[in-house]
C-alpha cells in the first residue's frame, strides 16, 4: 500500500528552526518532495530528495533516508509569511504519480 | 498563457448536473494529473495521465472521468454531480523521471 504520514499541525517562533518530519510507504520510490501551500492558494515546490543525504536550498534543507522511509524539511531563521501548510510527497515508480501526505499546517508567532 | 492553467476559478453547481473542469499547460510535460484536496485529507489523486492518449485511475476516481488528447490539455468531468464532490480540485503536470509536479491555481467548485 501506499501511505505518507506527517503531522497535522505544528507551531513556532518567528527566527526559530523548526523541523517537519515524514515518512512515507510507497509501491516503488522515485523521489521525496516537499511543497509549500499558503492557504487558498495552489501548492508550490520547495524541494526534491532521492538520494540520501541533506539537500540545502537558503534557509530551507531537506533530508532523506531511503531506508528508514523517513524524510524531513528544516526552515531556519523562520519568517512571519512561512506560515502555510507544508505536504510530503513521493513519487511512486510504477505510474510516476505522487502521493501526497495529509499536510502539516505550520504557525509562525511574532 | 504561462504554466498551467484551470478554469474556471471557482463554481457553484447544482446536484445532478454535468460539469468540465479544464485544464491546460504549455510545458509540454508528458504526465498531468488531476487532484482534489478536502480539509484534513490532504491532495487526493483523481486521475492521471502519463502521456497524450493514456490515462488511468487514482485513489478516488468514481464519479469522474478524463480524456487526454493532446499533449496541453487534460479535462476533468463530473457527470452527474454530488454534494460529496465539493471540494478544490488541482490540475497538475510533470516531466517524466524525477521532476517536480507544477499545480494549477485550482478550482473551488461547491455542488448543492
Amino acid at each position: 500500500g501506499q501511505n505518507i504520514d506527517q503531522p497535522t499541525e505544528m507551531t513556532a517562533t518567528e527566527g526559530a528552526i523548526v523541523q517537519i518530519n515524514c515518512t512515507y510507504q510507497t509501491s516503488g520510490f522515485n523521489g521525496l518532495f516537499w511543497y509549500q501551500q499558503h492557504a487558498g492558494e495552489a501548492p508550490t515546490f520547495l524541494s526534491y530528495n532521492v538520494l540520501d543525504g541533506l539537500e540545502e536550498k537558503g534557509r530551507f534543507s531537506s533530508f532523506l533516508s531511503r531506508s528508514k522511509g523517513y524524510s524531513y524539511l528544516l526552515l531556519k531563521e523562520l519568517q512571519m509569511k512561512d506560515s502555510a501548510s507544508y505536504l510530503c510527497a513521493a513519487k511512486d515508480n510504477y505510474g510516476q504519480n505522487f502521493v501526497f501526505g495529509p499536510g502539516t499546517r505550520l504557525s509562525v508567532l511574532p | 498563457i504561462a504554466g498551467i492553467t484551470q478554469a474556471p476559478t471557482s463554481q457553484i453547481l447544482a446536484a445532478g448536473r454535468r460539469m468540465t473542469l479544464r485544464c491546460t499547460q504549455d510545458m509540454r510535460h508528458n504526465a498531468m494529473y488531476w487532484y482534489r484536496q478536502d480539509l484534513g485529507l490532504g491532495l487526493r489523486l483523481i486521475h492521471y495521465s502519463n502521456t497524450a492518449g493514456t490515462t488511468g485511475k487514482g485513489e478516488v476516481p468514481d464519479g469522474y472521468s478524463v480524456s487526454r488528447a493532446n499533449t496541453d490539455d487534460f479535462p476533468l468531468t463530473l457527470a452527474s454531480a454530488v454534494p460529496s464532490q465539493t471540494s478544490v480540485y488541482f490540475c497538475a503536470s510533470s516531466d517524466s523521471g524525477d521532476t517536480e509536479a507544477f499545480f494549477g491555481q485550482g478550482t473551488r467548485l461547491t455542488v448543492v
